[in-house]
């Protein structure tokens, strides 16, 4: 069971280029959310999604795209990236049970991305 | 949007010490959740929390839901090298528990 997978591991970027994060889970899990983490700041919602079909933003979504086209996977995309992208991208999926979930997101292992 | 004041921001500690830390919402929770990262790793969910009042204890680490509703703290005794890692408290956000907020985490260094 590989749990949440995310490609690539690491990327270094120009300023203006464009790429796209993958992540992949083989949970079965209805929710997906992607989080950027940077020092002294934690962790920051981006986008997340409820479901194939569904997504929404989160805290800080400027600069990001998202789409859910299948229940496993859900790829963030940089449309032309800026210095003030660079941090360690995380994504996460859970369960919805009913209404709610119980809180518990799996995490991904982080793509450190670096824009030059 | 609801925010989460995690305290201390970091802690260097000697192994075989006792380690608090705590986090502060300036809004009502119904869930409390703390998690662990380790370097180059994702975080991991430790201990999760649904009722105000409630101690829950997992190995060396116990965490409470203040009855305020609004602070949770965790403890961590006798502190092992393996115990080296970031901390972060974590809270439902817009009513729903897969959606999360995070504090800024606690930076945990124990001295073998």
């Amino acid at each position: 069971n590989a749990g949440v997978t995310q490609t690539p591991k690491f990327q270094v970027l120009k300023t203006g280029q464009s790429m796209t994060l993958q992540c992949a889970q083989d949970m079965n899990h209805e929710y997906m959310s992607w989080y950027r983490q940077d020092p002294g700041m934690g962790l920051r919602l981006i986008h997340y999604s409820v479901g194939a079909g569904i997504t929404d933003q989160g805290e800080v979504p400027n600069g990001y795209n998202v789409s859910r086209s299948t229940t496993e996977d859900f790829p963030l995309r940089l449309l032309s990236a800026a210095p003030s992208q660079t941090s360690v991208y995380f994504c996460a999926s859970s369960y919805i049970t009913g209404t709610s979930g119980t809180g518990e997101l799996f995490f991904g292992e982080g793509s450190r991305l670096t824009v030059l | 949007g609801q925010q989460l004041n995690q305290s201390p921001q970091s802690m260097f500690i000697q192994e075989g010490e006792d380690v608090s830390m705590n986090c502060t919402s300036s809004s009502i929770f119904n869930t409390w959740l703390w998690y662990k990262q380790e370097p180059g790793e994702g975080p991991v969910l430790l201990i999760a929390l649904y009722k105000a009042g409630e101690l829950t204890s997992n190995g060396r680490l116990t965490a409470q839901f203040g009855i305020t509703r609004k602070d949770s703290f965790l403890n961590i005794s006798a502190s092992i090298p393996s115990d080296v890692g970031i901390y972060f408290c974590a809270g439902p956000s817009g009513g729903s528990n897969y959606k999360l907020t995070f504090g800024k985490g606690t930076l945990l260094t124990v001295n073998p």
